[in-house]
């Protein structure tokens, strides 16, 4: 059972505009959420996080947004760029006081930045 | 800082053999986090260290352990591998105090293992 999921394999936005992936989660114990990006053959880097106790996260031209209420989370890249084409991880994390329990992957995004 | 580091990057074995990957982390880094990745299941959690200790575990079975040295430094073993072992083995690291704030973690390059 996917606790993390991610329904569009791909995503394909112009240059300048708004790229908008989203993630949705099933597990309500999860309180700590975070987005990856990762190129071919090398580890996912971090990008940007948001504690439940919070709505949003701002950090540059990314911003996360998450609806406790609907499981549902959102990465909002303003303005694209071609380096931002990769592939996008949503992850979840109980972090259960004194040690997460791992990372939870969601199948992640494909974004593809057009010029 | 330098980041995480895995050696080796590559690795060719075959279906009976047993395999040790090496992970350093992120210098001051005492959590030492290993993941899988494959084309058919994605990012799963194998086990987590801490100060030595091995924390947190994923479904994995016992063929796959883990130990972690005083100097935070990992090893991931693999034993008896069979085919589907076949993955991208990914390290992560981060502070992971024991406290309730939570600590993100640190991916290094990968050791891309394949089973013959």
């Amino acid at each position: 059972d996917q606790q993390v999921k991610q329904n569009s394999p791909s995503l394909s936005v112009q240059e300048g505009r708004i790229s908008i992936l989203n993630c949705d989660y099933t597990n309500s114990m999860f309180d700590y959420f975070l987005w990856y990006k990762k190129y071919p053959a090398e580890g996912p880097t971090f990008l940007i996080s948001i504690s439940s106790i919070k709505d949003k996260n701002e950090d540059g031209r990314f911003t996360v947004f998450l609806n406790k209420s609907a499981k549902h989370l959102s990465l909002h890249i303003v303005p694209s760029q071609p380096g931002d084409s990769a592939v996008y991880f949503c992850a979840a994390e109980m972090y259960s006081g004194g040690g997460a329990d791992g990372l939870t992957f969601g199948k992640g995004t494909h974004l593809i930045i057009q010029p | 800082k330098a980041g995480v580091t895995q050696t080796p990057r590559y690795l060719i074995k075959t279906r009976g053999q047993q395999v040790t990957l090496s992970c350093s982390p992120i210098s001051g880094h005492r959590s030492v986090s290993w993941y899988q990745q494959t084309p058919g299941q994605g990012l799963q959690f194998l086990f987590e260290y801490f100060s030595e200790t091995q924390r947190n575990k994923g479904n994995f079975p016992g063929r796959f352990s883990g130990r972690q040295f005083s100097n935070s430094r990992s090893e991931m073993n693999v034993s008896t591998l069979e085919l589907g072992d076949s993955a991208l083995y990914l390290c992560a690291s981060s502070p992971r105090e024991l406290t309730l704030n939570p600590d993100t973690q640190y991916f290094g390059p990968g050791t891309r293992l394949t089973v013959l």
